[in-house]
């Protein structure tokens, strides 16, 4: 099974912050990476998919980068709505499989 | 729009067993793959199953392989989950959600339910 493992796993930042999250893969899984956006009691909301690819109706805000096993999540000036937990997720080979989880929290 | 909405939760012993259905609307559901994916209390997400458009293709993960049987009934428009000899470890939130391509498998989830909880619990 391939592990994700997402760094940090909680952080705290303002509004206007330019926040950045990390996914590590196990081992090489091209660009089948995909973040996805949880708020409390809310079902989780696809952000990113292919490692750069913005969702449609999501902001340009949001952008992520990488391949193979090192990818980043970048929100590049935080907004009120964007508190909330962000997962990635490996779509390379099953069993899928998801990152912990970074909680990013109100300074 | 498309939409997603779970039922069937609820409590149960462990050792008992639970269907959970998905009915899906606003697209054309015969003509993609979709899944299960759970999140016990203050975890994290776990991918549970999926089938494909057609219902020849099913996956599953370890921790419910055996126990678990993803079905659909595309007449219906309807997913489910048939969940036997439950463990209390089995206690989360189920989702289900649409695979992002019609036809095909990308196993990337574009939509998801609202949830519905299931609590394995003597």
């Amino acid at each position: 099974d391939i592990q994700m493992t997402q760094s940090p796993s909680s952080l705290s930042a303002s509004v206007g912050d330019r926040v950045t999250i990390t996914c590590r893969a196990s081992q090489s899984i091209g660009i089948y990476l995909n973040w996805y956006q949880q708020k409390p009691r809310r079902a989780p909301k696809l952000l990113i998919y292919a490692a750069s690819s913005l969702q449609s109706g999501v902001p340009s805000r949001f952008s992520g980068s990488g391949s193979g096993t090192d990818f980043t999540l970048t929100i590049s000036s935080l907004q009120p709505e964007d508190f909330a937990t962000y997962y990635c997720q490996q779509s390379s080979s099953t069993p899928l499989t998801f990152g912990g989880g970074t909680n990013v929290e109100i300074k | 729009q498309v939409q997603l909405v779970e039922s069937g939760g609820g409590v149960v012993q462990p050792g008992r067993s639970l269907r959970l259905s998905c009915a899906g609307s606003g697209f054309s559901f015969t003509t993609y793959t979709v899944h299960w994916v759970r999140q016990a209390p203050g975890k994290g997400l776990e991918w549970v199953a999926f089938i494909s458009y057609d219902g020849r293709n099913k996956y599953y993960a370890d921790s419910v392989k055996g126990r678990f049987t993803i079905s659909r009934d595309n007449s219906k428009n309807t997913l489910y989950l048939q969940m036997n000899s439950l463990r209390v470890e089995d206690t989360a939130v189920y989702y289900c959600a649409r695979d992002a391509a019609a036809a095909a498998a990308t196993w990337v989830f574009d939509y998801w339910g609202q949830g519905t909880l299931v609590t394995v619990s003597s």
